[in-house]
């Protein structure tokens, strides 16, 4: 059983370019979650989806930064126009359902910008 | 609103020796409490979590932790450290006993020597 695939595992971008990063949850779990991680820092809530509806985007930041998680295929967090501060770790994780399921995280995508 | 707070961003103890990682926590609501390791380059991997059954729970790899309210502090142990153990270590608070919305700390890295 797969689990959270995440792709690329490594992205490298300059600044003003879009970075695409992809995630594939766990075989029947159809509750994604969108981590960033920058360096010496804990993990931050992102964004929280289900499928085709975005159920919590409160650690979003409001310019940027959008994600979508369609009917078929993987979910993307998708960053516009990206700067130097944008640099970090994505992590995606997944679960059953919105309360008692445990998430099961991917191994991350690593984004740097130069 | 959530938050924890690890003590101490390294910690280092000898092969064998006792590993203690502090984890307070901050909640208005009666928390469900989560310690997650990561390994380098990889993601987030649950070791235990505390949802009110017990308060002392049991993880993996021998790893446990002790919920006590009266210090709002739910530290992790380990008897006898391992080399396998060094990795970094996130302690987390969420709302829900699945841990899907998660605040995590800023962690701790721990080394284990010779």
């Amino acid at each position: 059983n797969a689990g959270v695939m995440q792709n690329p595992r490594h992205l490298v971008r300059r600044r003003g370019q879009e970075a695409r990063l992809r995630c594939s949850p766990m075989k029947g779990h159809s509750h994604v979650y969108w981590y960033r991680q920058l360096p010496e820092e804990g993990l931050k809530f992102m964004v929280y989806l289900q499928k085709e509806n975005i159920i919590d985007e409160s650690g979003m930041p409001k310019e940027r930064f959008s994600a979508e998680f369609p009917k078929e295929g993987p979910s993307i967090l998708r960053i516009q126009q990206v700067v130097r501060g944008d640099s970090a770790a994505y992590f995606c994780a997944s679960s059953t359902d919105s309360y008692n399921s445990p998430l099961h995280f991917g191994n991350g995508t690593r984004l740097t910008v130069t | 609103a959530q938050s924890v707070t690890q003590l101490g961003s390294h910690v280092s103890v000898s092969e064998g020796a006792l590993v203690l990682l502090r984890c307070n926590y901050s909640s208005s609501v009666p928390p469900y409490l989560f310690w997650y390791v990561q390994y380098p380059n990889q993601g987030l991997q649950l070791l235990l979590k505390y949802t009110s059954a017990a308060t002392l729970v049991k993880g993996i790899n021998g790893f446990e932790a002790e919920f006590k309210k009266s210090e709002t502090s739910f530290h992790l142990t380990k008897p006898s450290a391992h080399m396998s153990d060094a990795a970094e270590y996130f302690c987390a608070v969420s709302l829900t006993g699945g841990g899907n919305k998660l605040t995590f700390g800023t962690g701790t890295q721990l080394k284990v020597e010779l």
